[in-house]
């Protein structure tokens, strides 16, 4: 079975606080992605990685940036953390099909409250 | 540009019923088409895909979809709905690349 692990289900941080948010995947897949999930928006990609060290904006990309240091694991930092970062943040991990992102495989999500 | 619409954010069916939730996307290239389940405190699971293959898939737990190009859909359905199937529903599309659109979701209740 495929896992993929976040390092928290629940954090709270206060505001100007830097964040580190963990992602570790099993599956030895090349593709990795973070998302924030708010009520109402689904779900909205923040960045990823299609190869260690390689990183590539999504469609929310301000006040984040990640690592990808080694090809199972892909961090996500929040440098100065603000209310409006308050949000489920879900991590995956996929294989590469022909150039296309297969499915993926989500871990559980941490909740992040800032305050 | 690839979108997702999902009609309905919420559905309500009793145990039994059918389940119909509707996903509609734009793409002017053959898709990748999902469709991912979230269960309470959980992160999504896939419940089925298209991949330009057969028309109709067949999923997890009973769910099936029909992609039909002409009307440009991807309608999830389970012909009688558990308690189980009580969840959040994802349809998501993907027209080459890294990236996946997903729609907004639809919460699915099923009543006793």
């Amino acid at each position: 079975d495929v896992k993929v692990t976040q390092s928290s289900r629940y954090l709270v941080k206060r505001t100007g606080e830097k964040v580190f948010l963990e992602c570790v995947q099993d599956m030895d897949h090349e593709n990795m992605f973070w998302y924030r999930q708010d009520p109402g928006l689904g779900l909205r990609l923040i960045y990823f990685s299609y190869d260690v060290k390689m990183k590539e904006k999504g469609d929310i990309p301000e006040g984040y940036s990640v690592s990808r240091e080694k090809k199972e694991r892909f961090s996500l930092i929040l440098e100065s953390a603000s209310t409006n970062q308050t949000s489920m943040y879900l991590c995956a991990s996929s294989h590469r099909d022909r150039g296309i992102t297969d499915t993926q495989y989500f871990g559980p999500g941490t909740r992040l409250t800032v305050l | 540009a690839q979108s997702v619409t999902q009609l309905g954010s919420h559905v309500s069916v009793s145990e039994g019923a059918l389940v119909l939730l509707r996903c509609n996307y734009s793409s002017s290239v053959p898709p990748y088409l999902f469709w991912y389940v979230q269960y309470p405190n959980q992160g999504l699971q896939l419940l089925l895909k298209y991949t330009s293959a057969a028309t109709l898939v067949k999923g997890i737990n009973g769910f099936e979809a029909e992609f039909k190009k002409s009307e440009t859909s991807f309608h999830l359905t389970k012909p009688s709905a558990h308690m189980s199937d009580a969840a959040e529903y994802f349809c998501a599309v993907n027209t080459g690349g890294f990236k996946t659109i997903f729609g907004a979701g639809t919460r699915l209740f099923v009543k006793a």
